[in-house]
């Protein structure tokens, strides 16, 4: 167990809502990253962390913001919920050390826009 | 051209059969290859790794790595119903902490 938890683990909510999903981690470790995960697409990065208040978009990142005001925590904000972003949302942390490859996830939250 | 590709499967395999999942990959800066396993609603684990080509082996887990033909295959050896998941590769380009996932192959050990 890497330590990682997300909330809420499950979220409905009406299109042009804006909804923060929370990252917790009790690793001290400096990457976060968000992805979601879509059928046919895997994995996608929307957007990643390398310390307190430094981030960095990544592939899909429109429609999303984040925030790090502390080591431990990584928000991600749909600023105004769509339909296309229905999906199931993971966070992960960097490795052991900064050299480190190996990623460890969180169980995931599912997200419904209706 | 994705970066990664992945055949998505569902691939059905006998208890005890041999599976050879495959990942093809098109930057040949690559260096750091990744499998995970994700089982269902849960999130990926870290099955195994490999730097550069050659193999690697875990228990009943085999990572090859070809570069010059950017392909690069897990084996499962005696294969079990718990080993029903969906095998994700993944790459992580030297000097970026921005990792590339492929999309996952699904696979289902009947038992």
């Amino acid at each position: 167990d890497a330590g990682i938890t997300q909330s809420p683990r499950h979220k409905v909510t009406e299109t042009g809502t804006p909804v923060t999903l929370r990252c917790h981690q009790t690793e001290n470790h400096r990457y976060m990253y968000w992805y979601r995960q879509d059928p046919g697409h895997g994995l996608r990065l929307i957007h990643y962390s390398y310390g307190v208040k430094d981030t960095d978009k990544g592939e899909v990142s429109d429609g999303y913001s984040v925030s790090r005001s502390k080591t431990e925590d990584f928000l991600l904000t749909l600023e105004s919920a769509t339909s296309s972003q229905t999906s199931v949302y993971f966070c992960a942390i960097n490795g052991r050390d900064s050299s480190s490859y190996e990623q460890y996830f969180g169980p995931g939250t599912r997200l419904t826009v209706t | 051209q994705k970066e990664v590709e992945q055949d998505p499967g569902p691939l059905s395999v006998p208890e005890g059969a041999i599976v050879s999942l495959n990942c093809t990959y098109s930057n040949s800066a690559f260096q750091y290859f990744m499998w995970y396993r994700q089982y269902s609603r849960k999130g990926p684990e870290l099955l195994m790794y490999t730097y550069s080509s050659g193999n690697k082996e875990d228990g009943r887990f085999t990572a090859q790595v070809d570069k010059s033909s950017k392909y690069i295959s897990l084996f499962i050896r005696d294969s079990q119903p718990s080993d029903s998941a969906t095998y994700l590769c993944a790459h992580w380009p030297s000097g970026t902490y921005k990792y590339i996932f492929g999309t996952g192959t699904r696979l289902k050990v009947l038992a």
